[in-house]
């Protein structure tokens, strides 16, 4: 059975840092991997998609890469701001068309002005 | 463009009524549908996925039950609620046709039961 683990749970730095957020999954068996990012009562807003074929997503400050063999991914936060303050969930999905994702618990990043 | 549509956004119920909360999704055709719940300080729960039109799958055992009228429509319902029905409801759908299979969230509803 698949476990998606997201450690730390929270995170606090100070505006400006550069930031790795991590994502460890037991299964290499994947068909992609997706980082959401989920404001406070808010839906879950999709960051970016990896494929399996893939090593790396890009988009504008943020840049997602995938090491299946490894089991992991890192969401790496370009000098970060205030507005970046939210929690980052990854997921990951086995392959075939029915399959279904599986969530970690999510990163709670603060980021301080 | 793909969109998803969800409603209502809040909702305060006393607990025995009933429950009806709808997903609607635009700009694709046949797609995965999803419920999800998440709970205060837990994570997303996957409550029922539909492959087609008629066709659930619950993934676990509850009090709700889900239906999918038409092909881009799903609906999350109760006939009677229960305090532990309380939770932010999120609706998803998969994208197939693009192949990419990535996942998109509608803004989710909040669930009170009182």
């Amino acid at each position: 059975k698949q476990e998606v683990t997201q450690i730390p749970a929270a995170l606090s730095v100070p505006e400006g840092e550069n930031l790795v957020l991590n994502c460890s999954f037991t299964d290499s068996a994947i068909y992609n991997l997706q980082w959401f990012r989920q404001d406070p009562g808010k839906g879950l807003t999709s960051l970016l998609l990896i494929q399996s074929s893939q090593r790396e997503q890009t988009s504008g400050r943020l840049n997602a890469s995938l090491d299946k063999s490894s089991g992991r991914s890192t969401l790496y936060i370009a000098a970060s701001q205030p507005g970046d303050s939210a929690t980052y969930l990854c997921a990951v999905r086995p392959p075939g068309a029915n399959s279904k994702l599986t969530f970690g618990k999510g990163i709670t990043l603060s980021v301080r002005p | 463009s793909q969109t998803i549509h969800q409603w209502p956004a809040t909702l305060v119920q006393p607990v025995g009524s009933p429950l009806s909360l709808e997903c609607t999704v635009e700009g694709t055709s046949n797609p995965n549908l999803y419920w999800y719940r998440q709970a205060a300080g837990r994570g997303l729960q996957l409550l029922f996925y539909s492959v087609g039109i008629g066709q659930i799958s619950s993934e676990v055992p509850q009090n709700l039950s889900a239906s999918r009228p038409q092909d881009r429509q799903f609906i999350l319902s109760s006939k009677k609620l229960l305090l532990s029905d309380s939770g932010f409801y999120l609706c998803a759908w998969s994208d197939l046709e693009s192949g990419s299979y990535g996942y998109t969230f509608g803004s989710g509803t909040r669930l009170t039961v009182v």
